[in-house]
C-alpha cells in the first residue's frame, strides 16, 4: 500500500520562509504533486516533481529525493493569503486490467497559518 | 470559462434515502474522480472513470455508485448502505496523461 506523512500544523510569519515536508512509502512510486486547500474550499494544483531536484513557480518551490522517499514544498515571502492546508499526493503505478492506472493519494494535509 | 461544477454545494438528507451528487465538467478531460474528504483524514478515493462507460472501485467504494454515461459527468450515488456518509464530497478531473487534478468546490453531505 501507500503511506504518507506530514505535519499536521505549521505556524509561520508573514514575510518568512515555510518548509513543509512530506515522506511516503510506495511500491510503484512515479511522482509527487501538492495542492492548497483553503478552508471549505477545493484543492488546487501547485506543482508536480517526477524527477529529483527542485521545481520553481514563483514564491512555491517543491523539491523531491527519490532515493529518500522524500519531498518538501517551500513557500517564500509569506503573505497572509497563504494560510490554507497543504496536500502532498504520491502517484502512484497500479496495475490495473486496463493498462495500469497511475492512482493519487493523498496525505492528511498540512494546516499553515501565517500570522503578521 | 472551463471548469469542473458540482452541485448542489450542501446537501440534507434523512438516514436510509440515497442521494445522487452532480459532478459535470467542460475542460474535456478524460478520466474523473470522487473523493470524500474527513477531518484530519486528507482526501480519500472512492472511485474513478478513465473512459466513457467505464469505472473502477477506489479505496472506500461500499455504499457509492457511480456511473460514466457521457465523458462530462460523472454522478456519484450515495446509497443507504453507506454507514457514515456525512462527509465533504469532491470531484476531479484530469487528462490521463496530466499529473494534475482539477477539483471541483465540493458537496457538503450531511445525513440526519
Amino acid at each position: 500500500g501507500q503511506s504518507l506523512e506530514q505535519p499536521s500544523e505549521v505556524t509561520a510569519v508573514e514575510g518568512a520562509i515555510v518548509q513543509i515536508n512530506c515522506t511516503y512509502q510506495t511500491s510503484g512510486f512515479y511522482g509527487l504533486s501538492w495542492y492548497q486547500q483553503h478552508d471549505g474550499g477545493a484543492p488546487t494544483f501547485l506543482s508536480y516533481n517526477g524527477l529529483d531536484g527542485l521545481e520553481e513557480t514563483g514564491r512555491f518551490s517543491s523539491f523531491l529525493s527519490r532515493s529518500d522517499s522524500y519531498g518538501y514544498l517551500l513557500l517564500q515571502e509569506l503573505q497572509m493569503k497563504d494560510s490554507a492546508s497543504y496536500f502532498c499526493a504520491v502517484r502512484d503505478l497500479l496495475a490495473h486490467n486496463s493498462g495500469g492506472y497511475q492512482k493519487v493519494t493523498f496525505g492528511i494535509g498540512t494546516k499553515l497559518q501565517v500570522i503578521p | 470559462d472551463g471548469g469542473i461544477t458540482q452541485s448542489p454545494k450542501y446537501l440534507f438528507r434523512k438516514e436510509g434515502q440515497n442521494v445522487t451528487l452532480s459532478c459535470e465538467q467542460n475542460l474535456n478531460h478524460d478520466a474523473m474522480y470522487w473523493y470524500r474528504q474527513d477531518p484530519g483524514q486528507g482526501l480519500r478515493l472512492i472511485y474513478y472513470s478513465q473512459i466513457v462507460n467505464d469505472f473502477q472501485k477506489g479505496d472506500i467504494a461500499e455504499g457509492y455508485s457511480v456511473s460514466r454515461e457521457k465523458k462530462e459527468s460523472f454522478p456519484l450515488t450515495v446509497t443507504s448502505a453507506q454507514k457514515n456518509p456525512t462527509a465533504f464530497y469532491l470531484c476531479a478531473s484530469s487528462m490521463l496523461d496530466n499529473y494534475g487534478y482539477t477539483f471541483g468546490s465540493g458537496t457538503r453531505l450531511t445525513v440526519v
